[in-house]
């Protein structure tokens, strides 16, 4: 059991530039969920996917994009990056999607920082 | 709509009892979660109540009550590694968690 991977650990962008996040969920898990956590807040919805497919989007723009892999890998892209979306990116898995109740597995996360 | 309140941060010696409270509105209601997250790290799941009542996990403790939207982590016999962020997160039934702020613990010795 290797756990949820999340690379990179740190990346810094231009405001307006592109930029895709990369998660490899914990074995035997087949639900993503990304989250988007503010310097000093708690982390806030993004997506989830299951089994390849967006399963719940939160109150994100659609320059926030996502997908999931055969191999239940993710990645998160955003486009025209915005000083805003400076923050720590958390991964979570589970086994299913009823992560809300038995509880994800999180990454590390990628701090990204915007300038 | 939804709002989670949590007090921001407690100071607590070496062996202490510290309670985290959490209170929530919101128009969907499944369940209350609880994480741990040390500064950089991975929060880390805790706790899930899911009925009115206590849930005891070696240390620590959670308990609800629905009727007063109403929550709180209980953490017991305190210890340095303690040292953390605590959120509560409600599961509104979407597959989804939202999180309150946080508290953050500092243990002393």
């Amino acid at each position: 059991e290797t756990g949820v991977t999340q690379s990179p650990t740190h990346l810094i962008k231009t405001r307006g530039q592109q930029v895709t996040l990369r998660c490899s969920s914990q074995s035997g898990h087949n639900t993503v969920s990304w989250y988007q956590q503010a310097l000093g807040q708690g982390p806030q919805f993004i997506f989830q996917y299951y089994r390849e497919e967006e399963n719940g989007r939160g109150n994100f723009p659609p320059r926030f994009s996502g997908l999931q892999f055969p191999n239940y890998s993710s990645e998160l892209n955003v486009n025209a990056l915005e000083l805003d979306d400076s923050a720590l990116y958390l991964c979570a898995s589970s086994p299913n999607v009823q992560g809300a109740v038995y509880g994800y597995t999180f990454g590390s996360g990628t701090r990204l920082t915007v300038v | 709509g939804q709002s989670l309140e949590q007090p921001s941060e407690v100071t607590a010696v070496e062996g202490a009892i510290v309670q985290i409270n959490c209170t929530y509105q919101t128009s969907g209601f499944y369940g209350l979660s609880w994480y741990q997250q040390h500064d950089g790290g991975a929060p880390t799941f805790l706790s899930y109540n899911a009925l009115d009542g206590l849930e005891e996990t070696g240390r620590f403790s959670s308990f609800l009550s629905r009727s007063d939207s109403y929550g709180y982590l209980l953490l017991q016999e305190l210890q340095m590694k303690d040292s953390a962020s605590y959120f509560c997160a409600v599961n509104r039934g979407n597959n989804r968690l939202a999180f309150g702020k946080g508290n953050q613990v500092v243990v002393i010795p």
